[in-house]
């Protein structure tokens, strides 16, 4: 089974600033990806990045980094530069690679970027 | 047009009835799920389907039906819908052969059950 905990209900940062938003993940697969979505206040859910177990980079995509510590089971997500409209509901999830391969998603962080 | 779509957007049905929420895509892929959304929580998955032979209960699926009608049509079915029922439902897509085999959103269908 698959388990993703976010442990941040909600975060305020100001504008241009760094943020780190936490993700914590319990798996049995041996290999298995890790996503984060990002939520606007519209509802729609908008791919940010992945992350593969046996990657040896860090995954980045833009402002977006990827903090994967694998040992410590942590993929913590990275906005550089933070901008107002980063404001949003911030997903993790991973996927198995065996069995269903389903995604699993944490309960989210809301991140508030103020001016 | 969106690449996943979702119809309706938005609905506010009784106790009771009978509705269908349906998703269709144009992305190819031959993976599609539903998922429900809470205020304020996580996504649960309701169903998926790896192909249209193949229909799979996810976590939360008492209470719900699916049809796979073809590869690009994938519909759910709450038979009686209750007012806990009361949620935000995606569509998501998937393909087999990428690496990374990430989801890719319909805009949501938000259901009131009064």
């Amino acid at each position: 089974a698959q388990k993703i905990t976010q442990t941040q209900p909600g975060m305020f940062v100001q504008e241009k600033e760094a943020v780190t938003l936490d993700c914590t993940y319990d798996t049995s697969d041996p290999s298995y990806g890790l996503f984060w979505y990002k939520q606007p206040s519209s509802g729609e859910m908008i791919f940010l990045i992945y992350q593969g177990s046996y990657d040896q980079q860090n995954a980045t995509e833009g402002r977006y980094s990827l903090n994967f510590q694998k040992a410590r089971k942590s993929a913590n997500l990275v906005i550089s530069a933070s901008q107002l409209g980063d404001s949003a509901m911030y997903f993790c999830a991973t996927q198995g690679t065996q069995g269903a391969q389903k995604l699993v998603f944490g309960q989210g962080t809301r991140l508030t970027i103020n001016p | 047009d969106a690449d996943v779509t979702q119809t309706p957007r938005n609905r506010i049905t009784k106790t009771g009835k009978r509705i269908m929420l349906e998703c269709s895509q144009t992305k190819g892929h031959d993976r599609m799920y539903w998922y429900r959304q809470d205020p304020g929580l996580g996504l649960q998955l309701i169903y998926y389907s790896f192909d249209v032979k193949d229909i799979n209960k996810g976590e939360i699926s008492d209470g719900y039906s699916v049809s796979r009608q073809a590869q690009a049509k994938f519909s759910l079915s709450l038979e009686s819908a209750i007012p806990n029922q009361t949620a935000l439902y995606f569509c998501a897509t998937s393909d087999t052969r990428t690496v990374t085999g990430e989801l890719f959103f319909g805009e949501g269908s938000r259901l009131t059950v009064l």
